[in-house]
């Protein structure tokens, strides 16, 4: 079956516009999540989402990250005036749930995004 | 604070030459322990989950086991394609965290002929 998708595949931007990141989970899937993996350190949490819970904002580094989710499927993830600090490679997943027996959860390809 | 800690940072290995990778965490709570690969440029590929100590399970030439303390990843008689960034996390029973997971930062294995 198709795994989880993400686009653009590459975004490079200027300094100080905004961007959107798209990620379509596994369908049935109703757990999302992203994450952020700059050079040379580790995946670092930013947000996920569980059905029609609120999601979990904990990871969001500044107030200028947001995300959304439509209908508990497509997940849009938006960065406002970027930063040069904002560049870095950006990880959807998604896993059947985020509570009970802990499911693994598949990652999408990534979008590599640069900010000049 | 809660922590995961990959070792080696990177691992070189000659075809054929057997090995295993460590990770250990420092968390209260843990609800299972992931192991990824990762090609370059592209996402995690999920391998394994280890929900208590004692478990192992296997994967071809790859078989994962979990301690109270660590887990191992061991490597029998690895070829060139396995070569690849393996990366380890966990999932804490911690009220609204419950599904995300830390990630230590990775063994970088290199599989020569």
């Amino acid at each position: 079956g198709a795994g989880v998708s993400q686009s653009p595949s590459n975004k490079v931007t200027e300094k100080g516009k905004d961007v959107e990141l798209r990620c379509d989970p596994i369908s049935g899937h109703t757990a999302l999540y992203w994450y952020r993996q700059s050079l040379g350190q580790g995946l670092e949490f930013l947000i996920y989402f569980q059905g029609n819970s609120a999601p979990d904002k904990s990871g969001l580094p500044s107030d200028r990250f947001s995300a959304e989710r439509t209908g508990g499927s497509v997940s849009t993830l938006t960065i406002q005036r970027t930063q040069q600090e904002d560049s870095a490679v950006y990880l959807c997943a998604s896993s059947l749930r985020a509570g009970g027996t802990p499911y693994e959860q598949y990652f999408g390809p990534g979008t590599r995004l640069t900010v000049t | 604070e809660d922590q995961v800690t990959q070792s080696p940072e990177a691992l070189r290995l000659q075809e054929g030459e057997s090995s295993s990778l460590n990770c250990s965490y420092t968390v209260s709570g843990l609800r299972g322990l992931f192991w990824y690969r990762q090609d370059p440029g592209k996402g995690p590929e999920f391998l394994f989950t280890l929900y208590s100590a004692g478990e192992e399970k296997e994967k071809e030439r790859l078989k994962a086991t979990l301690t109270k303390k660590e887990s191992f990843l061991h490597i029998t008689a690895p070829k060139p394609e396995d070569s690849a960034t393996y990366l380890c996390a966990v999932q804490i029973d911690r009220g609204s965290t419950l599904g995300r997971l830390y990630f230590g930062r990775g063994t970088q294995l290199t599989v020569w002929p």
